[in-house]
């Protein structure tokens, strides 16, 4: 079992949907909870960061983390063709340290 | 100011073949990190460097793959002895922060392809 779960899709939905995407993971030691959005051939690019449980709004972006159920979601309001992409989950833990774990992705496809 | 840079785009090596990949992280950045793309699942975590410390090397799949970052600035990653399975792209991010993972800027990585 990886430590992190994604289901990698793809999700298709209409212009204008709300999107949930989501990840589970194993460790509870991770106290670091990333999105990423990487467009194809591109590097990933940060989109929301939550440190340890909580939401967090950032626009038509909110990210959530239950570290009860080791269960974190982004919610994208008001979808846009522009926001096609894959969609990372990432992790850390809070050791000062260096390993990021990074769950598959989950290609979302917004249909105009 | 440029963002992180990576060089070669793409890269095909016959198997058997060395290869170095190169990474300019932004300027002053302190944090540098390698990481391998499979097609179709998230980055992989191979190496850490701390200015010119290497700090972590945990993921470095085998004796083959060294990387090294002389001055704390520009970093190559060198794979020896290239084999199919190395097929990925490979990304380089960095970070101005010291340890903590989360602010890291990636590069468009070098999609490596051995035949």
């Amino acid at each position: 079992q990886k430590e992190v779960e994604q289901d990698p899709g793809p999700l298709s939905v209409p212009e204008g949907a709300i999107v949930s995407l989501n990840c589970t993971y194993s460790n509870s030691a991770f106290q670091y909870f990333m999105w990423y959005r990487q467009y194809s051939r591109k590097g990933p690019e940060l989109l929301m960061y939550t440190y340890s449980s909580g939401n967090k709004e950032d626009g038509r972006f909110t990210a959530q983390v239950d570290k009860s159920s080791k269960y974190i979601s982004l919610f994208i309001r008001d979808s846009q063709p522009s926001d096609s992409a894959t969609y990372l989950c990432a992790m850390s833990e809070y050791t000062g340290g260096f390993k990021t774990i990074f769950g598959a992705g989950t290609r979302l496809f917004v249909k105009a | 100011g440029a963002g992180v840079s990576q060089s070669p785009r793409y890269k095909v090596a016959k198997r058997g073949q060395d290869v170095a990949l190169r990474c300019d992280p932004i300027s002053g950045h302190v944090s540098l990190f390698w990481y391998q793309q499979a097609l179709g699942q998230g980055p992989e975590f191979l190496t850490y460097f701390q200015n010119e410390a290497q700090l972590d090397k945990s993921g470095l799949p085998s004796d083959r793959f060294f990387a090294e970052r002389p001055e704390g600035s520009v970093s190559t990653l060198k794979i020896q002895r290239t084999q199919q399975e190395d097929s990925a792209v490979y990304l380089c991010a960095s970070s101005a922060r010291r340890g903590l993972a989360y602010e890291q800027f990636f590069g468009p990585g070098t999609r490596l392809t051995v035949l």
